[in-house]
């Protein structure tokens, strides 16, 4: 059962161009919703993150929209760059396990120059 | 400081050889995790230690043991490796009162 669903798996996108990762989760107790950056041979590096108690989150070119009665957030990256390309990982975890992380399945973002 | 360091970085097992996968920490932080990393999967947990001398199981803890006798070290075992536990894992950190976990470099563990 995978409680957070990550699309799309893999994504193109034009140097300049806005790039979309969607994420969907089913659990309402789920108030934590962290954006993991990952290059190859690394480990994940947190990005950005969300609580349900705003609708959008903005950090430099990422963006973060959360729409709580969808059960749905997705990240936004404003003039992608070739530095860009890299998987990333929605995840959701519950208030007090917040060291509990779920993760989507995780998006490989390609930023053709 | 190194932050969370992982060894080895690469190992192959054959079934049924055990081994323990290192993870150490010099942030003084209270929880650790470890996950396991498989293609189309995203990350999931195996088991995690919120201190010295607690753990607990995560999503997939079935084939690992864990132990946390320090702050600094938190090591997986796997008692009798199987195919099924190829995979890349990763072990991290997060300071108790703080949401971000920071991962260490992965393991990538072959088992043939």
């Amino acid at each position: 059962q995978q409680q957070v669903k990550q699309s799309p798996q893999s994504l193109i996108v034009q140097k300049g161009g806005i790039s979309i990762i969607n994420c969907a989760y089913e659990n309402t107790a789920f108030d934590y919703f962290p954006w993991y950056q990952q290059f190859p041979g690394k480990g994940p590096a947190l990005l950005i993150a969300i609580r349900p108690d705003v609708s959008e989150k903005k950090e430099g070119r990422f963006t973060i929209s959360f729409n709580k009665s969808a059960k749905q957030f997705s990240l936004h990256i404003m003039d992608s760059q070739p530095g860009d390309s890299a998987t990333y990982f929605c995840a959701a975890s519950k208030g007090n396990q917040g060291g509990k992380l779920i993760f989507g399945q995780g998006t490989e973002l390609s930023v053709k120059p | 400081n190194a932050g969370v360091t992982q060894t080895p970085k690469f190992q192959v097992l054959k079934t049924g050889q055990s081994m323990t996968l290192q993870c150490a920490q010099d942030m003084n932080h209270e929880y650790m995790s470890w996950y396991r990393q498989d293609p189309g999967m995203g990350l999931r947990l195996i088991h995690y230690s919120v201190g010295a001398g607690i753990t607990d199981q995560g999503e997939v803890p079935n084939g690992y043991n864990v132990s946390r006798s320090t702050t600094e070290d938190f090591p997986l075992r796997l008692l009798s490796a199987a195919p099924s536990q190829t995979s890349v894992y990763f072990c991290a950190v997060r300071r108790t009162g703080w949401d971000e976990q920071f991962f260490g470099p992965g393991t990538r563990l072959t088992v043939l």
